[in-house]
């Protein structure tokens, strides 16, 4: 059963950089996109990006200037770094593993979430 | 960006009522939707991809039909463990959207 486990630091002052890494066990990062995702009542749910083993990468046109995705294969891992943070940016994150096949394209499992507050 | 937008935003149901919920799509998306259920404090959960397959250990109760740009979420028989929200989302578009989300109270 693929689980993944999230961490990362949840107070940051504006203009920080949110950094976060996701650790998948009980599958190998290769054959799927890994994706993070953030919850806020602002705007919901919205999707960040996603990276494959490989590194290739997509992501959020609004986000893109600001995040960088990583992977690690060694470790079985995956992070996101989010630069330039503003109160914008305060939101639950969450990593999830992307199933894209076919007709399927989804999200699941995910990670339990990380609260990251931006505030000074 | 597509949108995507949930009606209703919210709805108070009585243990075995059968409750609908809608998802539109901006643009066409084919069946490239999928819903998740989500309790508070928690991650989203998998219910249903690509319009209408149930994803494992989901009960039967919950149903997903439609195509094009018109969805729809179906509890045959709310239980009690259904509270929550529950959000669709398009994977047409590589760049995915979120519904804004209808919370179903008990």
């Amino acid at each position: 059963q693929v689980q993944l486990q999230q961490w990362g630091a949840g107070l940051l002052k504006p203009s920080e950089t949110v950094s976060l890494t996701c650790a998948v066990s009980g599958e190998s990062l290769r054959g799927h996109y890994w994706s993070w995702l953030r919850q806020s009542p602002a705007k919901g749910l919205e999707w960040i990006g996603d990276i494959n083993h490989d590194g290739r990468t997509n992501y959020n046109p609004s986000l893109k200037s600001r995040v960088t995705l990583s992977v690690d294969t060694s470790k079985n891992e995956f992070s996101l770094t989010l630069n330039s943070a503003t109160a914008a940016d305060t939101a639950v994150y969450f990593c999830a593993r992307r199933k894209w096949f076919g007709v399927d394209d989804f999200f699941d499992p995910w990670g339990q979430g990380t609260l990251v507050t931006v505030s000074s | 960006d597509i949108q995507m937008t949930q009606s209703p935003s919210s709805l108070s149901a009585s243990v075995g009522d059968r409750v609908t919920i809608t998802c539109r799509a901006s643009q066409i998306i084919s069946t490239f939707l999928n819903w998740y259920h989500q309790r508070p404090g928690r991650a989203p959960k998998l219910l249903i991809s690509a319009a209408s397959t149930l994803r494992d250990r989901v009960p039967s109760r919950f149903s997903g039909s439609g195509g094009g740009t018109d969805f729809t979420l179906t509890i045959s028989s709310l239980q009690p463990e259904d509270f929550g929200t529950y959000y669709c989302q398009q994977s047409y578009d590589t760049f995915h959207t979120f519904g804004q989300g209808t919370k179903v109270e008990i």
